[in-house]
């Protein structure tokens, strides 16, 4: 399974932009990136997803390095309630199962 | 919404007591999924379940076995719970959206179970 890599923790202002990197130099041509985050004391709750294309939605938007071989999450305008722990994944479509491999996500902090 | 819950949010047991986690998700979702999350390791894949008695192992299997016997739940069981089973344990499912018929691979979790085995 190709595997995701997170720095542990990045720092923000409120109400700036957050740019949170992951690279996934083994990536497949089939793999999915998706990314989840977790606040605290909850589950975690699905972000966005792409393949190729970077992507928009109303919570974020994700851009996908040309090579596949990285990726950023942006929030942006990042606010209290963002703090959370971002997990980037990755997704084999063509394995035929549905799980995911989680790392172990990057720690959004937001200083008011 | 998604509505995915698991059957207690604290629980302590004993070395050696069986245990029984149960999930309950009610959007009619074909796969279900069993992660425990330790500090430092993220969410690992215990079992997962893509339809009624069907079950395959995830990454870390060994200690636990799951049932699904009806689509809305699937149990976590710990044969014999031993201290290093001390863990949140956090389930999930994904499946076709009812209202869309679209099928996708986001996945909902429950708020997770903090075990605690003594």
């Amino acid at each position: 399974d190709a595997k995701t890599t997170q720095p542990n923790s990045m720092e923000s202002n409120e109400e700036e932009p957050v740019h949170l990197p992951c690279n996934h130099s083994t990536i497949s041509g089939t793999d999915y990136i998706h990314w989840y985050r977790q606040l605290p004391s909850q589950g975690p709750e699905y972000v966005i997803h792409g393949l190729t294309s970077n992507v928009n939605n109303r919570m974020a938007s994700l851009a996908i390095a040309e090579d596949r071989k990285s990726s950023t999450l942006i929030l942006h305008r990042a606010t209290l309630r963002d703090a959370a722990v971002y997990y980037c994944i990755l997704r084999d479509s063509t394995s035929g199962t549905y799980k995911y491999i989680f790392g172990t996500g990057t720690r959004l902090k937001v200083l008011a | 919404d998604v509505k995915v819950t698991q059957s207690s949010r604290y629980l302590v047991k004993r070395t050696g007591e069986k245990v029984f986690l149960e999930c309950v998700q009610d959007m009619d979702h074909e796969n279900m999924f069993w992660y425990r999350q330790d500090p430092g390791l993220g969410l690992r894949l215990i079992y997962f379940s893509y339809d009624v008695k069907m079950k395959e192992k995830g990454d870390i299997p060994e200690g636990y076995s799951v049932s699904r016997e009806k689509k809305e739940r699937f149990s976590l069981i710990l044969e014999s719970a031993s201290t290093n089973q001390t863990s949140m344990y956090l389930c999930a499912s994904s499946g076709t959206n009812f209202e869309t018929g679209v099928s996708s691979y986001e996945q909902y979790f429950g708020p997770g179970t903090r075990l605690t085995v003594t």
